[in-house]
Parts: C-alpha cells; sequence; structure tokens
C-alpha cells in the first residue's frame, strides 16, 4: 500500500548547526509537500514539490524531490531557535490520495 | 469563517460512549481528508473526500469509524462505542481542488476516552 517512511524520528541541534530530514516513499509519488508543526499546533504547509529533481529554497530551507520521485529531503541550514517543530512530509499520489510520513521532531539548543 | 473549523476542540469520552466530530472546511475547497494523531506521532490517514464522495476510507481502523460529508461541504467523523486506543487528536483538512495541493489544516479535535 501506499506508505511514507521519514527519518530521523528525532534531531537534537546546537543552534547554528544544520538539520535534514528524509523522506521516502514505497511508491512513486505524483507531488511532495512538507508541513511544520509546531508543539500544540497543527500542521502549516510550507512547500510542494512537483516535478523530478527538482530543488526549491526558502530562505534557509532547502527542499529536494528525488530524480524517481520517491524520495524528498528537508534541510535547514544554520538552524535558530525558532525552527523548533515537527516537520512532516506528505506524499501525494495519483489517486489524490496524501500519506504523512510520521515526522522528525527538531530541538534547538541556544 | 477564513480556516478550517473544527468542533468540539476537545471532547471526553466514556469508554463505550459514541462521539461525533465535526468539520467545516474553507468554503468551495473539493477535498477533505480526516486524520488521526496519536501523542508524537505524525498524523495517520483515516479517510479523504472528494465534493460528498468518498474515494478512499482504507485508514478507518475499524467499523466502529464513520464519516460522512452528505452536502460537500461539512464532515463528520463518527466514533461508535469509543476504546481507550481511540485517544488522539482528530486532524480534518481541505483543499481547494482535486488532485494533490496544499491542505489546510484545522486545530483538530482532542479525543480522550476515559
Amino acid at each position: 500500500g501506499q506508505q511514507v517512511m521519514q527519518i530521523p524520528q528525532y534531531q537534537h541541534v546546537q543552534e547554528g548547526e544544520d538539520f535534514t530530514t528524509y523522506c521516502n516513499s514505497s511508491t512513486t509519488l505524483s507531488n511532495i509537500q512538507w508541513y511544520k508543526q509546531r508543539p500544540g499546533g497543527h500542521p502549516v504547509f510550507l512547500i510542494q514539490l512537483v516535478k523530478s529533481g527538482e530543488v526549491k529554497k526558502q530562505k534557509r530551507l532547502t527542499f529536494q524531490f528525488g530524480e524517481a520521485k520517491k524520495n524528498s529531503s528537508l534541510h535547514i541550514t544554520a538552524t535558530q531557535t525558532t525552527d523548533v517543530g515537527t516537520y512532516f512530509c506528505a506524499g501525494g499520489y495519483n489517486n489524490n490520495d496524501m500519506r504523512f510520513g510520521a515526522g522528525t521532531r527538531l530541538t534547538v539548543k541556544p | 469563517g477564513a480556516g478550517v473549523s473544527q468542533s468540539p476542540r476537545y471532547k471526553v469520552a466514556k469508554r463505550g460512549q459514541d462521539v461525533a466530530l465535526r468539520c467545516d472546511p474553507i468554503s468551495g475547497h473539493v477535498s477533505l481528508f480526516w486524520y488521526q494523531q496519536a501523542l508524537g506521532q505524525g498524523p495517520e490517514f483515516l479517510t479523504y473526500f472528494q465534493n460528498e464522495a468518498q474515494l478512499d476510507k482504507s485508514g478507518l481502523p475499524s467499523d466502529r469509524f464513520f464519516a460522512e460529508r452528505p452536502e460537500g461541504s461539512v464532515s463528520t467523523l463518527k466514533i461508535q462505542r469509543t476504546q481507550q486506543e481511540d485517544s488522539a487528536v482528530y486532524l480534518c483538512a481541505s483543499s481547494p481542488i482535486m488532485g494533490n495541493t496544499e491542505a489546510f489544516f484545522g486545530q483538530g479535535t482532542r479525543l480522550t476516552v476515559v
């Protein structure tokens, strides 16, 4: 079935260090979305990638979509305390379904 | 309203009680998703609607779970004979068009079964 795996489950970094989270799908995706959820909040959309090999940047965040459209990554350069939260990928499938990864919880030590 | 609205925000149910969770999506949004989020976990897919049609309900954990969207707008997730393992935050999300696009989430309903 459609399944999205995300690693690592937790990441604790010192402020200023980089952070990366990875997603893999068992089947080819039509697109991938990334969301951020702050503690006690709900997921908030960050970006969507559609094209094979696509790379998009938002300030210190870099999002990549793999050539085979089965994997994706989110990289944060020089983390700040405001980056704290859980980052989820969500794989979109051709049947319009959307499945979330388990998320990577990022904590940043000042 | 401006966003996805869910009610109630919090619900405490006694084991065996039936509950109904409501989702008001953004007006005009075609797609509507229900997710279950346990503490410290990612949102687990429950079901998906396109307008009033329930296209995928493969994530519903048992036949005690039932969802409907009869007029293609408001949706209700019903859980019969609640069990302790049903305790979670239930998230509703909507998106404006068919096909995968940005999903807007509600604040969720935190269900606690005691």
